[in-house]
């Protein structure tokens, strides 16, 4: 049971490059999450996700875009990448918006130069 | 805006020793306070939960504890291993949202010297 994956595991980017990550997880969860985990400031929520089609904004959404076109995928874009956005993003999901635990991937590594 | 904060930041323990993490949170209406370890490398994984309808619950070396009035809740761990050096993240449920949305603290790393 492979869980949640996270593609790719590292990137570097110039900056105004775009690209996109792609989070997929196999456990038939509704409720899906891109968090930027940051030196000293713990998770951020970036956009979440409460089934396929849905998508709202986190506590850090600017600069970045989200789709959920499929229930086991969602996918987060940097249109125009800039070094701020140096970061390790996490995707995590869970089955219900009710007390439940969220499962994270490994991440993904990106710089932006 | 609602916000979980987290201490101590480091912490440095004797293998055997006992460690102790402690959190407080804003939102009166958070409800459901997972812990999370994280090693070097890896994505956050879940180690116990907590809901605010229990004061306690243990889990073998691992116990969290909760205080709704004081708005804290806290992670035990007795006969430190050292492999339980890790980052550890504690969270609260934001709001009554049903969204399943979780505030973070900032962390605490811990290491278990041999």
């Amino acid at each position: 049971n492979a869980g949640v994956t996270q593609t790719p595991k590292f990137r570097v980017l110039k900056t105004g490059q775009s690209m996109t990550l792609l989070c997929a997880q196999d456990m038939n969860h509704e409720y899906m999450y891109w968090y930027r985990q940051d030196p000293g400031m713990g998770l951020r929520l970036i956009h979440y996700s409460v089934g396929e089609g849905t998508t709202a904004k986190g506590e850090v959404p600017d600069g970045y875009n989200v789709s959920r076109l499929k229930k086991q995928n969602f996918l987060l874009g940097l249109e125009s990448a800039a070094p701020s956005q140096t970061s390790v993003y996490f995707c995590a999901s869970t089955n219900s918006g009710e007390r439940q635990p969220q499962h994270f991937g490994d991440g993904t590594r990106l710089s932006i130069l | 805006g609602e916000n979980v904060e987290q201490h101590p930041s480091t912490l440095s323990v004797q293998e055997g020793d006992s460690a102790v993490i402690k959190c407080t949170y804003s939102d009166s209406a958070s409800n459901y306070f997972p812990w999370y370890k994280q090693e070097l490398g890896k994505g956050p994984q879940l180690i116990i939960d907590i809901r605010s309808n229990v004061g306690e619950k243990k889990d073998q070396r691992i116990a969290v504890t909760l205080n709704k009035t004081a708005k804290h809740f806290s992670l035990h761990i007795t006969e430190t291993q050292p492999e339980d050096s890790a980052v550890y993240f504690c969270a609260a449920s934001k709001g009554s949202s049903n969204t399943g949305k979780l505030i973070f603290g900032q962390g605490t790393t811990l290491q278990v010297k041999p």
